[in-house]
Order: C-alpha cells, then structure tokens, then sequence
C-alpha cells in the first residue's frame, strides 16, 4: 500500500509570503500519478496540480509543482489571504496527512 | 458542466447498513478513461478513500473496509451507489464522490467533487 508523508504539518507564514509544502512517497513514482489539492474550512477539495506539475483549469500561475520519484514539491509563490487551507497531496488511491497553512 | 452530487441519510444507528448514492451529471459512467470515486473524512482528520469503479464495472476498495463496502453503478441513472454495512461512531464523517481520471489501470487525479454528504451514526 502506499505511503505519503507531507510536511510540515503546518505552515505559518504572511501574506505576499513564499510557502513550500512537501510531499514524500514511500517509493518511486510516476509523475503522472502525483496530484495535490486545496481544502477550505466547510469545502470539498479543489484539485490544484496533477501529473506533479499541470496546473488544474482555473488555478492561478502562482501556484505550482514540481519533483521526481519519491520527493514533490506545492509551491505558492506569494500567498494570497485565500490560499490559507490544508493542502493535501495524492498518489493513486493514498492522500497524504495534510498540510494546514495558516496565517501568521 | 460536470457535477456530483451526494444524497443519502445523515444519520444511521450502529449497526445499520448505510446507502449513499452519487448522482452525476456532464460525463458518461461509460468513459473508459473516467471512473468515480467515494472518499470520506471524519471531522478535522485526513481524506480517506473508500472505493471505486471503473467504466467497465470493475470494483476497487479500501483493504481495510473491503468486507463491509459495496460499489454500484446504474449507468442509465448516471449514479454511483456505495452501500456500508455494520457502520460504527467511528464511520462518522463527510462522504464525498468525485469523478476519477484512468491511465493505464490507474486513477491520476480526483476532479471534480461533489459537496459531501456528513453522515452522523450515532443511537
């Protein structure tokens, strides 16, 4: 079964602030299947990335993804008051724990 | 458009069989590269995934919940029926499906999602 481990497990940064979440996975995998998603309080979760690195349609170009293997990266370049969520990352059938980000 | 959408009880006793069902709407349950998913999450924890099927009829499910899960799709409705039986307090969660996207044998990405469901068991 796999396995993916992100971190950290919250986040505080500001406004206009740089965040880089991490997703580990248990073994090496295809990009194709490494996808990761928004969750708001009282929402369900909006895909943001898949294929590691493919913005969903609608996501704005501050976001992005990136790695190989077992080791992915969500970047938000400047964060906007909405993007505070936990942010999950997906392999196949497995989510990660998540990542809450929140205001500083 | 494509839309999910989720209906069923919102509370079930311990014990009890439990039957959701996804209703959806701007795709085809017969789209060989699509299939659909139910995942849930308890109050403040993490998203579990439960079960799929795909456009064929083939079934995956949760190792841990396989015995009691059931997947179903009544292609002429366009609905996703999940039933779970002998449900417990710790089945408590939001239950949402969302449609899936296959390569290979595979499930790349969940999108959309349907708003959930929260489904309470509690006597």
């Amino acid at each position: 079964e796999a396995v993916l481990t992100q971190s950290p497990g919250t986040l505080s940064l500001s406004p206009g602030e740089r965040a880089t979440l991490s997703c580990r996975a248990g073994q090496s995998i295809s990009t194709t299947y490494l996808a990761w998603y928004q969750q708001k309080p009282g929402q369900a979760p909006r895909l943001l990335i898949y294929g590691a690195s493919s913005r969903a349609t609608g996501i704005p170009d501050r976001f992005s993804g990136s790695g190989s293997g077992t080791d992915f990266t969500l970047t938000i370049s400047r964060l906007e008051p909405e993007d505070f969520a936990v942010y999950y990352c997906q392999q196949y059938y497995t989510f990660g724990q998540g990542t809450k980000l929140e205001i500083k | 458009q494509v839309t999910l959408r989720e209906s069923g009880p919102v509370l079930v006793k311990p014990t009890e069989t439990l039957t959701l069902t996804c209703t959806v709407s701007g795709f085809s349950l017969n789209n060989p590269t699509m299939g659909v998913s139910w995942i849930r999450q308890p109050p403040g924890k993490a998203l579990e995934w439960l079960a799929h099927i795909f456009s064929n009829d083939d079934k995956s499910y949760s190792p841990s919940l396989e015995s009691r899960l059931t997947i179903a799709k009544d292609t002429s409705q366009s609905q996703v029926v999940l039933t779970m039986t002998n449900v417990d307090p710790a089945d408590t969660a939001t239950y949402y499906c969302a449609r899936t996207d296959i390569y290979g044998l595979w499930v790349t990405r969940f999108d959309p999602w349907g708003q959930g469901i929260l489904v309470t068991v509690s006597s």
